[in-house]
């Protein structure tokens, strides 16, 4: 089946420092991968994406590549501020036929609560 | 531009009494259409998807129901709430063959009482 794992949290860093959160996957087929960020009250925002293996996806100093051979997909940044304190998602997503329309419904992680104190 | 509308923001009901949250699509067509939960403490999890008017999946079992009246609006709804229906609800929608990605409402909270 179509799963992904993801670092537990909190984590909790100083403004500044390098981030690394974990994420893992199992897919059927060949997923697209994404990172969505969850700023306190908010709805979901994409992050970053990969559609394919060795793909690095990037966007405000994050960066993600698709490691096929590791089935991994972890979202890194060389320094942290205080404004990307938020919950982030791992997500991947398969296509699937239903019905005349390819659907991709997403498959998260748990979310990995960031803090960053200044 | 693409946007999503997600209402109400938050909401308090009581227990047994009925539902509705509604998600209504701009500058697309045919979209496909999802409902997700969040619950405290958890991921996101699919609860319904529709590739079409009138068309619903339901992805687990569950005291809710969608429904699709028209292509860009998508309707939760429940005729008695549970406490364990409470949660974090938000909307997306993707276009592509396959999804180039995916936008998401701003989320309703819903605490049951």
């Amino acid at each position: 089946g179509n799963s992904v794992t993801q670092m537990e949290g909190p984590v909790t860093l100083s403004e500044e420092a390098f981030l690394t959160i974990n994420c893992t996957y199992t897919a059927t087929g060949y997923p697209s991968l994404f990172w969505y960020v969850q700023y306190p009250g908010e709805g979901l925002q994409l992050l970053l994406k990969a559609t394919k293996a060795d793909d690095k996806g990037s966007n405000k100093g994050f960066e993600a590549t698709y490691r096929k051979e590791t089935t991994s997909f972890h979202l890194e940044k060389g320094s942290v501020q205080v404004s990307d304190s938020a919950v982030y998602f791992c997500a991947l997503s398969v296509p699937r036929w239903d019905r005349g329309s390819t659907l991709g419904r997403l498959y998260f992680g748990r979310g990995t609560q960031l803090t960053v104190w200044p | 531009s693409q946007t999503i509308h997600q209402w109400p923001a938050t909401l308090v009901q009581p227990v047994g009494s009925p539902l509705s949250l509604e998600c209504t699509v701009e500058g697309t067509s045919n979209p496909n259409l999802y409902w997700y939960r969040q619950a405290a403490g958890r991921g996101l999890q699919l609860l319904f998807y529709s590739v079409g008017i009138g068309q619903i999946s339901s992805e687990v079992p569950q005291n809710l129901s969608a429904s699709r009246p028209q292509d860009r609006q998508f309707i939760l709804s429940s005729k008695k709430l549970l406490l364990s229906d409470s949660g974090f609800y938000l909307c997306a929608w993707s276009v592509g063959n396959p999804p180039l990605g995916y936008t998401f409402g701003s989320g309703t909270r819903l605490t049951v009482v």
